[in-house]
């Protein structure tokens, strides 16, 4: 079975330049969450779906993020424009639709170098 | 608002010695997650402990919760090479279904 899959691996971008992260969840698992750990610190939640919806962005650092997952399946986060402190590792996971169980499998993650 | 911490950050110890890696949290959780991660891998899940008391061991690492003193554990006996890796916990807040990361410990093991 395929796990959690998120592209690319790594993204060197400019300041001010766009850039799109994608993740292929578990096949069958509702839940997909987005997470990021800036250099060095602890890793943060952002954002979680069920299915298509946006259950608890809580974690969006600000408006320059925008995550989608049409149709339930996967998943982007968009960073427009990005910023310098935007530079990171962007984790995705993903957990069966049991209400309640969060244990969640991650992806290798995206590292993201904004310069 | 939930805080979780771990120590030591950084660990370095000879092949075959005995080590405790620490996590405390703040606040109430009824689940707690610790995770391997190698270096451009993913998050590996180790262990999941449920309740107080809750021991979990695999191999070399063994991994305990005291739900009193908010403290988790994840003891590591007679260290091998291959054990070097980040490691991760991490605390569900009960019903929100996302975790709260600490810092993690990286540890590197030297023949």
């Amino acid at each position: 079975e395929a796990g959690v899959t998120q592209f690319p691996s790594h993204s060197v971008i400019e300041k001010g330049q766009t850039v799109t992260l994608r993740c292929d969840p578990i096949s069958g698992h509702d839940n997909l969450y987005w997470y990021r750990r800036v250099m060095g610190k602890e890793i943060k939640f952002l954002l979680h779906f069920v299915k298509e919806s946006k259950q608890d962005e809580s974690g969006m650092p600000n408006n320059r993020f925008l995550a989608e997952r049409t149709g339930g399946t996967y998943s982007t986060l968009k960073v427009q424009p990005a910023e310098l402190e935007d530079s990171g590792v962007y984790f995705c996971a993903s957990s069966p639709p049991d209400v309640g169980d969060t244990e969640a499998f991650f992806g290798q993650g995206t590292r993201l170098t904004v310069v | 608002e939930l805080k979780v911490e771990q120590n030591p950050l950084f660990l370095s110890m000879q092949e075959g010695k005995n080590y405790t890696i620490y996590c405390n949290y703040s606040t109430t959780s009824d689940r707690l997650y610790w995770y391997r991660q190698d270096p451009g891998k993913s998050l590996e899940s180790l262990f999941v402990l449920l309740s107080n008391g809750a021991v979990k061991q695999e191999g070399r690492l063994m991994a305990s919760l005291d739900t009193k003193a908010r403290l988790s554990t994840l003891h590591i006996t007679a260290a091998v090479h291959d054990l070097s890796a980040t490691y991760f916990c991490a605390v569900d807040i009960w019903g929100a279904q996302k975790l709260v990361f600490g810092q993690g410990t990286r540890l590197t093991i030297n023949p």
